[in-house]
């Protein structure tokens, strides 16, 4: 597509529940990153995927965070039991070369995650 | 780790008043740096970058950066902003080797008034 993609924009949920939120990649980029904005914390980086494989994890906050990226493109952050904490926008990125590349990151939208 | 601060929270500006945004990183080893613009209701685009070669790099709509080295500087700089410029600014580096993310400061909120 003509940038990324990201769904919903938005999502409203009670806590205990979980959530999947989807990032469609510009067509032929190899590395994806998810980021979360929340209010004057500015990014805060969640996790990075250099084709399917990812090689920092780092910065997903607990192991109710998941993310998976199949067939080089498409991925899916996952949140389960939802805590009021983690409403945030989340932010997908990609670019075509790696971290440290010095590729330019593209954003999409993201989504809102508003937990009740 | 790489990590970034920037200065100013919030700034308050007159149409074509000088505008410096201050950001400073940590990292001792070669870093590639970047400042991205969030303009109200839109997603983050690439303002400027900086790989190598002159440490004064011209981005879009007038904005431009200095890398300063010995302080590990690359604060963002426009000698008259305009209205439009109203945005929130983010400074994000990462080192040039190594499979490291983008770590972005917490972003200087612009607002520019008529």
């Amino acid at each position: 597509g003509a940038g990324v993609s990201q769904s919903p924009s938005n999502k409203v949920t009670e806590k205990g529940k979980d959530v999947e939120l989807r990032c469609d990649p510009i067509s032929g980029h190899t590395a994806l990153y998810w980021y979360r904005q929340s209010l004057g914390q500015g990014l805060e980086f969640l996790i990075y995927f250099q084709g399917n494989s990812a090689p920092d994890k780092s910065g997903l906050p607990s192991d109710r965070f998941s993310a998976e990226r199949t067939g080089g493109s498409v991925s899916t952050l996952t949140i389960q039991r939802t805590q009021q904490e983690d409403s945030a926008v989340y932010l997908c990125a990609s670019s075509f070369m790696g971290a440290g590349g010095a590729g330019e990151l593209f954003f999409g939208e993201g989504s809102r995650l508003t937990v009740l | 780790a790489q990590s970034v601060s920037q200065h100013n929270h919030h700034v308050i500006l007159s149409e074509a008043a000088s505008l410096e945004l201050g950001c400073n990183y940590s990292y001792g080893g070669t870093v590639n740096l970047f400042w991205y613009v969030q303009y109200p209701g839109q997603h983050l685009q690439l303002l400027l970058k900086y790989f190598s070669g002159d440490p004064l790099v011209k981005g879009i709509k007038g904005f431009e950066a200095e890398f300063i080295k010995s302080k590990f500087s690359f604060n963002l700089r426009k000698p008259s902003v305009q209205w439009s410029d109203t945005a929130e600014y983010f400074c994000a580096v990462t080192a040039r080797s190594g499979n490291t993310p983008l770590v972005f400061g917490k972003g200087t909120r612009l607002s520019v008034i008529a």
